[in-house]
């Protein structure tokens, strides 16, 4: 079975500071890769995703991930964060022979401080 | 087009009682995946259904239950509560069984057991 790892539980940075956050996952056969946001009070929503082709993916609201295969990994990173950026960020798999089903990690709650 | 909607958004209910959790799935969509949120945590996967059949389940015992609707709605049933199972019940459709079609989650709904 698989599973999804994020290993930073909390991230507190400032505005403009740069975002990197990880995230592993176990399973050997070919996956879908997903990171989705969820700010306070809202629904999960879909920043990016990757199924094929550039590994280097680009999403909503100058977010992008890079899946590197070798290393089971998929970072999701930002440039310069904003304020809006608060939320909790949860990274998830799927695995194409299981389905549709996904495998999501516990969530980096990311503070953006003023 | 519409979002997926689920209801109620939050209910409390006494352990060993029974409750019933409702999603419309967004317009187009016929497949419907059930996630446990507790608190803290990561979604955890509870089952699919796709055309009113079971299709694929997590690690969550039998007293975990579920229907899908000729419209594509559908419920969880969960029978004799537990305080455990105390969390954010999130509901996500997606049309058939193609991940790269991506998934909607409604808002979900906040069960607390006392």
């Amino acid at each position: 079975a698989q599973s999804v790892s994020q290993h930073n539980h909390h991230v507190i940075l400032s505005e403009a500071a740069s975002l990197e956050l990880g995230c592993n996952y176990s399973y050997g056969g070919t996956v879908n890769l997903f990171w989705y946001v969820q700010y306070p009070g809202q629904h999960l929503q879909l920043l990016l995703k990757y199924f094929s082709g550039d590994p280097l993916v680009k999403g909503i609201k100058g977010f992008e991930a890079e899946f590197i295969k070798s290393k089971f990994s998929f970072n999701l990173r930002k440039p310069s964060v904003q304020w809006s950026d608060t939320a909790e960020y949860f990274c998830a798999v799927n695995a194409r022979a299981a389905g549709n089903k996904l495998t999501f990690g516990g969530g980096t709650r990311v503070l953006v401080k003023p | 087009e519409t979002g997926v909607t689920q209801s109620p958004t939050h209910l409390i209910k006494t352990r060993g009682q029974q409750v019933t959790l409702r999603c419309s799935s967004q317009s187009g969509h016929n497949t419907v995946s059930w996630y446990q949120q507790a608190l803290g945590q990561g979604p955890q996967f509870i089952f699919q259904y796709y055309r009113e059949e079971e299709n694929g389940r997590g690690n969550f015992p039998p007293r975990f239950s579920g229907l899908q609707f000729p419209n594509y709605s559908s419920e969880l049933n969960v029978n004799a509560l537990e305080l455990d199972d105390s969390a954010l019940y999130l509901c996500a459709s997606s049309l058939a069984l193609d991940p790269a079609r991506g998934y909607t989650f409604g808002s979900g709904t906040r069960l607390t057991v006392v």
